[in-house]
This record gives C-alpha cells, structure tokens and sequence, in this order.
C-alpha cells in the first residue's frame, strides 16, 4: 500500500460527460502529480501541484482541470469527455518538488480507470 | 520539447537469462528514477540516481547513470518470473523546474 487513495476505481461515462477524480495524497507529501496511462502506453504527465499551488503543466488538455485544496487532496476534473480520454489516472504524491527541495520519490495511487462509452 | 526514451518497447527472455533496458534523455538531466509497474498495477519506486557515472545494485538488479547524465540503464541478471512488468526511468530536468519526465517504458516478459 503507497497510501495515495485514489477514487473511484472505476468509472464508466457517456461522451460529453464530466467526472471528477480525487486522490488523497501519502500523510505528509506536498506534491501531488496527475497521469494519464492509455493502453499499452506509458505514463502522460498532465499537472503537479505542489502545497495547493499549480507547480508544473503537461500534455493536460483545456478540458482538464485540477486543484489541490488546503488539505492538500487533490481533485482532476475531464469534461466534455471523448472516447479517447478513456485510461487510467494516476496520481502520485511525493514530499518535496518545490525547487528540488525534498524526498522526490514519487508513490503512486491504484489508478482510476476512466471507460467513455 | 523533452523526450525521453527507452529502448527495447517490448522484451521476451527465458528465465534464467538477463535483461537490460535502456533510457536515453534529448537533454542533461539533474537526475533519475526507475520504477516498476507490474501488469494491472501501478508504478512503484525503485531506485534514484543522481551523480554522473553512478552505480548501484539491489540484489539482481544494477543501475547506472550515464557520465554524461543523459542516459541511463537498468540490467536484471538471471531473470525470475516475478520479473514480469513494465520498467519506466523519469528523468528530472532542472530547467523546466524540475519536472519527471517518464519513459516510454520497456515492457518484459519472462518465460518460465
């Protein structure tokens, strides 16, 4: 157990859709980072938060969205959702990623696997 | 914009032979990860280097950080079925705020 939570599990949506993905980050982590796994792919960086502060963009499209909120858990909102935003989801939280300062490893969440049907 | 890659995509080997996968950076990086994720799992930390030329090993597996610090290896002597998995490297750039950027991924299989 990494104990990065992450919810749901699953999720299955219709085209047009909105969800929201939430991830609880490890006890202590700062950082929070969001990515996208599609089939046989490898890991998509989309965004970093870092102690509820925007740190880092990726590959994140305009129909995405994130905050990390005081509590430092963090929230990934996908709307108008596409039947090829179906992946899993990862969030991953680590200590430091501020400047380098701090633990960097990063621990990863099960994964919230995302059908668009 | 920064890649990194990682070469082979896909490895088969009998068990009992070795592994080695391969990541290479389009820029110096300050330092890297290696993660293993195993098939319906997720990424989990192995080990991070961090000083040009470095090596370091956890039992049958070594690890090594280029003198350059662009490229990186990992090597798995005498494979076991429990092997099986997707091996990632991050790389951290420091000048885009020291951001991870993930492999592609090498994907290995181990026949029994």
């Amino acid at each position: 157990d990494s104990g990065v939570t992450q919810t749901p599990k699953h999720l299955i949506t219709a085209t047009g859709q909105r969800v929201t993905l939430r991830c609880s980050p490890r006890s202590g982590d700062l950082s929070v980072y969001w990515y996208q796994q599609s089939l046989d792919q490898g890991l998509q960086f989309l965004i970093q938060y870092y102690n509820g502060e925007e740190r880092a963009k990726g590959n994140i499209l305009e129909r995405f969205s994130a905050q990390q909120f005081p509590d430092l858990h963090s929230e990934l909102n996908l709307s108008s959702l596409e039947l090829g935003d179906s992946a899993l989801y990862f969030c991953a939280s680590s200590e430091g990623g501020r400047q380098g300062k701090g633990n960097t490893e990063a621990f990863f969440g099960q994964g919230t696997r995302l059908t668009v049907v | 914009g920064q890649q990194v890659m990682q070469i082979p995509q896909y490895q088969h080997v009998q068990e009992g032979e070795d592994f080695t996968t391969y990541c290479n950076s389009s820029t110096t990086l300050s330092n890297i990860q290696w993660y293993k994720q195993r098939p319906g799992g997720h990424p989990v930390f192995l080990i991070q280097l961090v000083k040009s030329g470095e090596v370091k090993k956890q039992k049958r597996l070594t690890f090594q950080f280029g003198e350059a610090k662009k490229n990186s290896s990992l090597h798995i002597t005498a494979t076991q079925t429990t092997d099986v998995g997707t091996y990632f490297c991050a790389g951290r750039v420091r000048k885009t705020g020291n951001q991870f950027y993930f492999g592609t991924g090498t994907s290995l299989t181990v026949i029994p």
